[in-house]
């Protein structure tokens, strides 16, 4: 069946320094890779989505890529600040077009 | 604001008693949907509207149902609510064919006791 697979395990970076989240998918190829940002006892808010024919997208300090031959997309926070503590999804349409979501990673950026 | 707004925030009720989520968008997407988030925090989708028309309807106890007034409204009504639905319910919309994200509603954390 379709997935999508992202680290489970908490990411804890300093202040400053480059966060890098990863999101792999099996079993069929993403159309367009969407990454949200999920605080505690919020709705997922959208960020980037980058298409199947992209490798890299950009938008202020974020930016995402996507390799198909690894079957993988990165996220990416540079200069992270505390205030990027939060949980990250990754989520595509998967082949029926219904949006299928990764479980998340938990960033916290430590001052 | 622009926004999806869902009601009420927070729902305790009964086992066997019904009850039913609002969700309002004014962003004037075409598509709205329900996802429920586990404790494991997997969201899943239960419903998608198209103007009105149901597209998506996953597979979900009969126990849901969905009614969409207009492209503006997505409401969820629950009967003889069980212990296992105990979860936070989300609303979304989007804009069909464009390459938008999501927008989501800040969620309604049901708990049946």
């Amino acid at each position: 069946s379709q997935k999508i697979e992202q680290n489970s395990e908490a990411l804890n970076i300093q202040e400053g320094k480059t966060a890098t989240l990863t999101c792999n998918y099996t079993n069929y190829s993403p159309a367009y890779l969407q990454w949200y940002r999920q605080d505690p006892g919020r709705g997922p808010v959208f960020l980037l989505l980058i298409r199947e024919n992209e490798k890299e997208k950009r938008k202020e300090r974020l930016k995402v890529t996507f390799d198909t031959t690894l079957k993988q997309s990165l996220f990416h926070i540079t200069a992270s600040q505390p205030a990027d503590s939060a949980t990250y999804l990754c989520a595509d349409a998967g082949n029926n077009r219904k949006l299928i979501w990764g479980l998340g990673t938990s960033l916290a950026v430590n001052p | 604001d622009t926004a999806v707004s869902q009601t009420p925030k927070y729902l305790v009720t009964q086992m066997g008693n019904d009850k039913s989520i609002k969700c309002e968008q004014n962003l004037g997407h075409d598509t709205m949907y329900w996802y429920k988030q586990d404790s494991k925090k997997f969201l899943k989708i239960m419903f998608s509207y198209n103007n009105k028309e149901l597209i998506i309807n996953e597979t979900v106890p009969n126990r849901f149902s969905p009614k969409s007034p207009d492209k503006a409204h997505l409401n969820l009504h629950i009967n003889s609510l069980e212990l296992g639905d105990s979860a936070v319910y989300f609303c979304a919309s989007r804009e069909q064919g464009t390459t938008y994200g999501y927008t989501f509603g800040s969620g309604t954390r049901l708990t049946v006791v």
